[in-house]
């Protein structure tokens, strides 16, 4: 069976400074891994994903993603937070299960950015 | 191009009143998901549609909600009998398949008085 836990449920940094949202999952085969993001009164944005290529994703606005199977982790990161970058963030795993894939959602990382 | 359109977007209802909320996927999109936001939490799975397969209703909290996909395309979920703690935001996303990206409308706030 997979899970996935974000680690901190916010992430306060300064505009300027790097950002880190922490994602581990839990997995039985071989599984798809996804960011998304959604700000305030907006559905998910599809960030970035792996599908089993390269193990460093990147994705949309400088986030990128580094798929490292022995920690069983899908770190996000950005070199320099801007403003816009204040959201929750969504890691989410998807992978075989009985009868096709199921997908699950972390509880999100609610990410703050300071002037 | 056209993403997923959610209607409406926002609705108000008294306690025990039914509703129906829409959602119009991406064109093509086989995977079809509802899935119920409630203020500041993460997402709760309520139901997944996959082509003509049986739908996944696993996620549904009670039998006053249901949902149905018409000719493959347009979703309704209708929760009955409505009650305070059915007040969330309603999101719908569509895909290729169920481990490929999913595209989210931007929902549904519906208020329970």
């Amino acid at each position: 069976a997979q899970s996935v836990t974000q680690l901190d449920s916010h992430v306060s940094v300064s505009e300027g400074t790097p950002v880190l949202l922490r994602c581990n999952y839990s997995s039985s085969y071989s599984p798809s891994l996804f960011w998304y993001v959604q700000h305030p009164n907006k559905g998910l944005q599809l960030l970035l994903k792996y599908t089993s290529a390269a193990t460093l994703v990147k994705g949309i606005n400088g986030f990128e993603a580094e798929f490292k199977k022995s920690e069983t982790s899908f770190h996000l990161t950005k070199p320099s937070a801007h403003m816009s970058d204040a959201a929750e963030y969504f890691c989410v795993v998807s992978d075989r299960n009985t009868g096709g894939f199921k997908t699950i959602f972390g509880a999100g990382t609610r990410l703050f950015v300071k002037a | 191009g056209a993403g997923v359109s959610q209607s409406p977007s926002n609705k108000v209802t008294e306690k025990g009143k039914d509703v129906e909320l829409r959602c119009d996927p991406i064109s093509g999109h086989t995977a079809l998901y509802w899935y119920r936001q409630s203020l500041g939490q993460g997402l709760e799975f309520l139901i997944y549609f996959q082509g003509n397969s049986a739908p996944d209703k696993s996620g549904l909290p009670s039998d006053r909600f249901s949902a149905e996909r018409t000719g493959g395309s347009v979703s309704t979920l209708t929760i009955q009998r409505t009650q305070q703690e059915d007040s969330a935001v309603y999101l719908c996303a569509s895909g290729w398949r169920s481990n490929q990206p999913q595209h989210f409308g931007d929902g549904t706030r519906l208020s329970i008085l």
